[in-house]
Parts: structure tokens; sequence; C-alpha cells
């Protein structure tokens, strides 16, 4: 299947830094890429729709201006969590959607990013 | 109601038995269904897909979509302990927006 990958997998960081991550397709483009967030045991929520070439798309009570998206190429989507706190510590995971081919726009998953902030 | 719902579970099944995994969708005209697997701490990874009525196979994963009762299914025949993870269920709608049932645990007993 298609690679999407995610960068880095680990962070920890003091409370009050900024986060950046980073999710690449690296066998398609793609318009549109999805950042999603888990909590232990718990199921993913969606908290944004990544568009290349335009503003993401935030699910209700995401705040925008904390996690700031940047979808500035058709293989890249940036997350970056502005200044940190411990309740944002949690796993996100990005997704790339292929939208080539049969049609299917099958959603590929990166690793996932482990984010403790201390 | 939610777009795709699916029952969390857990779900307990011996090793070499077959685990029966559904999940119902709201919208009718939905195109795509999608089966992801998740082990605890890693992110989703795609099994299978399916978009035609009926049965698709892949090893010893079947998919089973039936349109008409808006319902599809995973069977894992001869389960391995290695099945042990979450499931999730997810569909591609008319208006081609994704949803993400909440996942099914399943726990295969050695």
């Amino acid at each position: 299947g298609a690679v999407v990958s995610q960068h880095p997998s680990w962070v920890i960081c003091k409370s009050g830094t900024s986060v950046k991550i980073e999710c690449r397709s690296l066998d398609f483009q793609a318009t549109t890429m999805f950042w999603y967030r888990q909590f232990p045991k718990q199921s993913l929520m969606l908290m944004a729709t990544s568009n290349e070439g335009s503003k993401a798309t935030y699910e209700q009570g995401v705040e925008k201006d904390k996690f700031l998206i940047n979808h500035a190429s058709l293989t890249l989507s940036t997350l970056t969590v502005t200044s940190a706190h411990p309740e944002d510590s949690s796993f996100y995971i990005c997704s790339a959607r292929d939208e080539s081919g049969s049609g299917n726009h099958i959603q590929y998953f990166g690793a996932g990013t482990r984010l403790s902030v201390l | 109601q939610k777009e795709v719902e699916q029952n969390s579970g857990p779900l307990s099944v011996p090793e070499g038995a077959i685990a029966s995994l559904n999940c119902t969708y709201s919208d009718r005209g939905s195109q795509s269904f999608f089966w992801y697997r998740q082990y605890s701490g890693k992110s989703p990874e795609l099994i299978m897909f399916i978009y035609s009525n009926g049965d698709k196979e892949d090893g010893r994963f079947t998919a089973q979509l039936n349109k008409a009762s808006q319902y599809v299914s995973l069977l894992i025949r001869d389960s391995q302990p290695s099945d042990s993870a979450t499931y999730l269920c997810a569909v591609r709608s008319t208006g081609n927006q994704f949803y993400f049932g909440t996942g099914t645990s399943l726990t295969v007993i050695p």
C-alpha cells in the first residue's frame, strides 16, 4: 500500500513551547490530508482536514489558533501545536487520501507522533 | 445517529476460531468501505476495502457488504493471537466525507 511518513514519532517538550509535526505522502499526491488525535484507550478524533493551497477545515471545538495547519504542497502537511500545555499531550496521527487510480480514495495513515508536554 | 456504528466490544474468540466484526452506516449512498486494524499505541493500518455488494476475500480476511441493509462486516478465519487489536470500520459517504467507527476491540485467546 501507499506510504505516509510522519515525523517525529515521539517528542517531549516543555510547557509553552511549540511543536511541529510533518506528514508526507511518499508515493502519491494528496490534495487532502487529515489530522487526528487519540487519547489512551479512546477512539480517533478528527481535528482538521488539511487542503492543499487553502485553509484547513477544523472540527468543532478544535482551536485553529492553537493547532496551526499548513498544506503547502501536494505531498506535505504540517501541524504545529503552539504554546503546548500538558493537556495537549496525546497521540497525533495524520492521514493522506490517495485520490488517484480507481477512485476509492483510500486514506493511509502515518505512524503517529506521541507528544508529551512536561 | 452516528454515521458509522460499531460494537465497541471487547470481542473475545479462541485461537483458530472465526472472528466476526460488524459495522452499520447511515448514509445509504455511501460508496466505499474500509477496514483498518490498530494495535495498541500504533496508528491504523488498512486491511482491506470493498465497494461492491457481496464478499471480498484476502487471505484469512473476508469483507462482506450489504448495501440494502447498510451493513459491512469483516470475518477473520483461523484467528491468531497476533490478530488481537482494535478494528476500525470506515465509510466514504456521498459527500466524499470519510467517517470512522469507534472501533471494536478483538482479543484472540491462545
